[in-house]
């Protein structure tokens, strides 16, 4: 099992719908997540991190964390083209002392004009 | 300061050679990360420094790989004998202390 795994996609939405990338993890000891967006032979860009289980919400995008679920998941509301990007899920968790952070192989989203 | 900066942005090697990358962390930044990304695939960790010790190193990295962050400020990774296997995207990351981490723009290896 992977520790921290994502549908790789595509994921198609129309414009100006919601669009849901979901993340299920499997060390249930992870403190941290964090939601990067990465566009076409770019860097991740951090878009999101939640630490707390529930709903965080900022502008357009939505972070939602289920410990007990070891779900995470983002919701982006009215959907753009210029969305359109892979979106990497990532877990942080504290082992032997030291931070280890893992990241999914993301989910590519296309927002459909 | 503008974020994290990487040098070079893209490296042609030949088999066999020997390649150093740079990565220039955010100014109050005190642990810096170093990635390896292909494609299809998220970043994988390679190796962290807090301040200037490398604190963990992934399995995955042979010993063709080191890292050093000598005056805990800027890092270079160096990659001996390079392998056709070695091209990818060596991104590098830092944050200041456990909190949210910002990538750099990454150096894209090519090893023919």
């Amino acid at each position: 099992q992977k520790e921290v795994e994502q549908n790789s996609g595509p994921l198609s939405v129309p414009e100006g719908a919601i669009a849901s990338l979901n993340c299920t993890y499997s060390d249930r000891g992870s403190q941290s997540f964090f939601w990067y967006r990465q566009y076409s032979g770019k860097s991740p860009e951090l878009i999101m991190f939640i630490y707390s289980n529930g709903d965080k919400e900022d502008g357009r995008f939505t972070a939602q964390l289920n410990k007990a679920s070891q779900y995470v998941s983002l919701l982006i509301r009215d959907s753009q083209p210029s969305d359109s990007a892979t979106y990497l899920c990532a877990v942080k968790a504290t082992s032997g002392g030291y931070q280890k952070v893992t990241f999914g192989i993301g989910t590519k989203l296309q927002v459909i004009p | 300061d503008t974020g994290v900066s990487q040098n070079p942005r893209h490296k042609i090697t030949k088999r066999g050679q020997n390649v150093t990358f740079r990565c220039d962390p955010i100014s109050e930044h005190n642990r810096l990360y170093w990635y390896r990304q292909t494609l299809g695939q998220g970043p994988e960790f390679l190796t962290y420094f807090q301040n200037e010790a490398q604190l963990e190193k992934s399995r995955l990295l042979s010993d063709r790989f080191s890292a050093e962050r000598p005056k805990g400020s800027f890092s270079t990774l160096e990659i001996q004998r390079t392998e056709q296997g070695d091209s990818a995207m060596y991104l590098c990351a830092s944050s200041w202390d456990y909190n949210e981490q910002f990538f750099g723009p990454g150096t894209r290896l090519t090893v023919l």
